[in-house]
This record gives structure tokens, sequence and C-alpha cells, in this order.
């Protein structure tokens, strides 16, 4: 059984930085993209960015560029996102989400396995 | 920016048959999947490449996409239906995701 289990949300002030962290199991980590998905409180699905199995595609958001860093470390079978220069608009649950495929694009992005989402809340 | 269009409500009896629609300009060019999301928990997949259902999905679930709308369409609907259910595609190196359509039995 596919199991994504998610750490590292919080409360942090705007300016802040976090790291997200997503423990993989149930399935070979290596071979499968990986991508975060956010839900603000009481509204709908955005992805955030997502990285292939092998760890050397990225892809992101536009909301994500320049501020958020997606990484993954296949030894460890475990997904990360850096998150520096968090905004308020950041506030949201992230769901770590395991793609379908080796490459999270095209007929791979689609994430057939999601964690049960870690808490981000960025005050003023 | 490219936008998938979903009614933000859908209502049904229970055994009936639930519509749910979502559009974009020549949405037919690309796959689309569906996520269902049940208030309180993770959004699971109900569908992906337009038609295909996933182990352990109900065979009441299935998928369609012709010119500008896919459809999920729910046959004899239950209950545990009841949910929030988004449409996503790939589209310019994003994802995009629909806005979502809560679905009602009652």
């Amino acid at each position: 059984e596919v199991q994504l289990v998610e750490s590292g949300g919080g409360l942090v002030q705007s300016g802040q930085s976090l790291r997200l962290s997503c423990a993989a199991s149930g399935f070979t980590f290596s071979s499968y993209a990986m991508s975060w998905v956010r839900q603000a409180p009481g509204k709908g699905l955005e992805w955030v960015s997502g990285i292939s199995a092998a760890g050397d595609s990225v892809f992101d958001a536009d909301s994500a560029k320049g501020r958020f860093t997606i990484s993954r470390d296949n030894s460890l079978d475990t997904l990360y996102l850096q998150m520096n220069g968090l905004r308020v608009e950041d506030t949201a649950i992230y769901y770590c989400t395991k793609n379908i495929f080796s490459l999270p694009a095209g007929r791979g992005g689609v994430f057939d396995s999601w964690g049960q989402g870690t808490l981000v809340t960025v005050s003023s | 920016s490219y936008d998938l269009t979903q009614p933000p409500s859908v209502s049904v009896s229970p055994g009936q048959t639930a519509s749910i629609t979502c559009s974009a300009d020549q949405l037919e060019n690309k796959y689309v999947s569906w996520y269902q999301q049940r208030t309180g928990q993770s959004p699971i997949l109900v569908i992906y490449e337009d038609i295909i259902r996933p182990s352990g999905i109900p065979d009441r679930f299935s998928g369609s996409n012709s010119g500008e709308t896919a459809t999920l369409t729910i046959t004899g609907t239950q209950p545990m239906d009841e949910a929030e259910y988004f449409c996503q595609v790939w589209k310019s190196n994003s994802v995009v995701f629909g806005g979502g359509t809560k679905l009602t039995v009652l």
C-alpha cells in the first residue's frame, strides 16, 4: 500500500522559510515522479511543483518559481519542498503526491496517490 | 493562462446519474483527469487519460472527452459519492486544475 506522510508544516511569519518533507513507502520511490499540490482553506487545488523520478527534471508553477525548490533523496525515499520568502497567500494544506509515471509532465502529470497533507500558515 | 471551467455545484438523487462537466478551449486535445475529495479528506484519483479508471475505483465512475468538454459521469450515484470533484490537465509545462464541483446527493 502506498503511503505518503508529510511533515514540516507550521505557523511562520511572512518572509520566513520552511522545509516540508514527505516520507514515501509501499512502492519503488525512485521509479516515479513526485509533486506537491496545495489547497488554501476553503479553496480548490493548486499544483506547486513536480520532479522526475531521477531528480533531473523539475517543473514549477509560476507562484513557486524563484521561491520554492523541490528535491528528492531516493536513498531515503523522501521528497522535499524548500519554501523561502513565504507570503500570506502561501497559507494552505500542502499535499505530497505520487505521479503516475517517471516524468511529472505530459501524460505523467497525473497524481495517483496523495498524502494527508501538512498545514502551512503564514501570518503577516 | 488556460482555464478549466466547472459548474460550482451539481445535485443528484440517490440511484440517479450525475454528470459533472469541465470545459476549456480544445480540451479534446488533452488528457483529462478527475479527482474526488470528500470533506476533510485528501483527494483521490478517479479517472485519468479521459476514460481510465484506476484500480479500486467503482465502475459506476466513467469519463469522456469531446470537443471542448470533458464529462465525469457517475451512474447509480450513492450517498458516499457526495464530494467535490476536480478536473485537471497538463498544459504548457504546468498542471491546471478546474475550480471544482460540489456534488450533493439528496
